[in-house]
């Protein structure tokens, strides 16, 4: 059965710490990583990762995918209080076939 | 551009009741995919849609089904619902091909 696991399950920092996010995956045919954060209800999309080793920048975000050992880091640094929200982190299996397998989430609240 | 739509915003039903749910996609996406989101989890997979046909079922009862329509929307429907059904359901769309969906808003349902 595909699984998607992520710790930790709740993080409480300050502003303008640094925090990193993991995802460990264990999925058929795997082809992509994808990170979401969710704030209310959609969840809105951050990054696909497909290439191990390169890492994806946005802004103060961060990713990077390890194939080999099947995880990836999601990085934020200089954290805001607008960075509080759930991140999902996702992975997909082969080229045309889209149903994504799901972790649990991190809580990230930013205590200002 | 519109994002992906979706009605109602919040739905209440009782036990036995059928509902239907509705989504439409991105402008040029053909591909829709359903996930069922209960409150401390992550999105699971339901179904997937490519030119109105399935592509994809993930595990889950034959009282769900879905359908899409000429113009990519979609709807998904549940028969005979039951307290556990209470979800955030969250429909994405995606062109055919690649793994990065884009969520609607979600149709919040309670079952009393």
């Amino acid at each position: 059965e595909d699984k998607v696991v992520q710790s930790p399950l709740s993080l409480v920092v300050h502003e303008g710490d640094t925090v990193t996010l993991n995802c460990s995956y264990e999925v058929t045919n795997f082809r992509s990583l994808l990170w979401y954060k969710q704030e209310k209800k959609a969840p809105t999309f951050l990054f696909m990762l497909t290439s191990s080793g390169i890492e994806k920048k946005s802004g103060r975000l961060s990713s990077i995918l390890d194939k080999k050992e099947l995880f990836s880091i999601l990085n934020i640094t200089a954290t805001q209080t607008g960075d509080s929200a759930i991140y999902l982190c996702a992975a997909g299996p082969n080229f045309g076939n889209e149903k994504l397998t799901f972790g649990t989430g991190t809580r990230l609240t930013i205590i200002p | 551009d519109a994002g992906v739509t979706q009605s109602p915003t919040h739905l209440i039903k009782t036990r036995g009741q059928h509902v239907t749910l509705r989504c439409s996609p991105i402008s040029g996406h053909k591909s829709v995919s359903w996930y069922q989101q209960v409150l401390g989890q992550g999105p699971q997979f339901i179904f997937q849609y490519y030119e109105k046909e399935e592509r994809g079922r993930g595990n889950f009862p034959d009282r769900f089904s879905a359908r899409q329509f000429p113009n990519y929307s979609s709807e998904l429907n549940v028969n005979a619902l039951l307290l556990g059904d209470s979800a955030l359901y969250l429909c994405a769309s995606s062109s055919w091909g690649t793994d990065t969906q884009y969520f609607g808003p979600g149709t919040r349902l309670t079952v009393l």
